[in-house]
């Protein structure tokens, strides 16, 4: 089955630019989407489509995708995005299945 | 405002059957995939199942074919998962997602509802 690589932790100050990877063979040939988890709280979709937002999600918000690595970019980190994120892919071409990346705790400190 | 509400969560011992619910409002749910996915403590999210609009295809994680069913009842406006033949590493809290229109993603997620498998 296909397999998202995420790194466990990504720490940032406020005010700079937290980067978030989701690494796959050829990931650049799928669509990728992100989540935002808070604590305690279910998981919020804030890009679609590797870099699309959803309406009320911040242009701070932002994805690409190419090669082996997506990313998820948030620039001007507040305290307020701490949170586990997730990637996720429609593997269409194995049974249909919906993958997620093992997850982000964001920090900002 | 789309609204997804779970129930039917609890404890159970292992070997033992629950009946998930999600109830839907705020969208026409007859237009939409609709997934279960979850979430074991301190872990991360598990994709777990989808159904089609009419409920005529549905797709299902390996480590739960052949003991989960997921259906659905669109004049209620509601999807369910079945749960069967419980194991201990079934305990998760399990949350109902509205698939996109693209089917691709899963843009609303209910609150979820915590299921705990233990002897």
């Amino acid at each position: 089955s296909y397999a998202l690589t995420q790194p466990p932790s990504v720490s940032v100050p406020p005010g700079q630019t937290a980067r978030i990877t989701c690494g796959a063979k050829k990931i650049g040939s799928k669509t990728v989407h992100w989540y935002q988890q808070k604590a305690g709280q279910a998981p919020l979709l804030v890009v679609y489509d590797d870099s699309a937002r959803p309406s009320g999600i911040p242009e701070r918000f932002s994805g690409s995708n190419s090669g082996n690595t997506a990313t998820l970019t948030i620039t001007r980190a507040e305290a307020g995005d701490e949170a586990d994120y997730y990637c996720q892919v429609w593997d269409s071409n194995n049974d249909h299945l919906w993958v997620f990346g093992g997850g982000t705790r964001l920090t900002v400190l | 405002e789309v609204l997804l509400v779970e129930s039917g969560g609890g404890f159970v011992r292992p070997g033992e059957s629950l009946r998930l619910s999600c109830a839907a409002s705020g969208f026409t749910f007859r237009s939409h995939w609709m997934h279960w996915v979850r979430q074991a403590p301190g872990k991360g999210l598990t994709w777990v199942s989808r159904i089609n609009y009419d409920g005529t295809d549905s797709n299902y994680a390996d480590p739960v074919k052949g003991r989960f069913t997921i259906s659905r009842d669109n004049a209620r406006d509601t999807m369910y998962l079945q749960m069967d033949s419980l194991r201990v590493d079934d305990t998760a809290v399990y949350y109902c997602a509205r698939g996109a229109t693209t089917v691709a993603f899963l843009d609303s997620w209910g609150q979820g509802t915590l299921v705990t498998v233990s002897s």
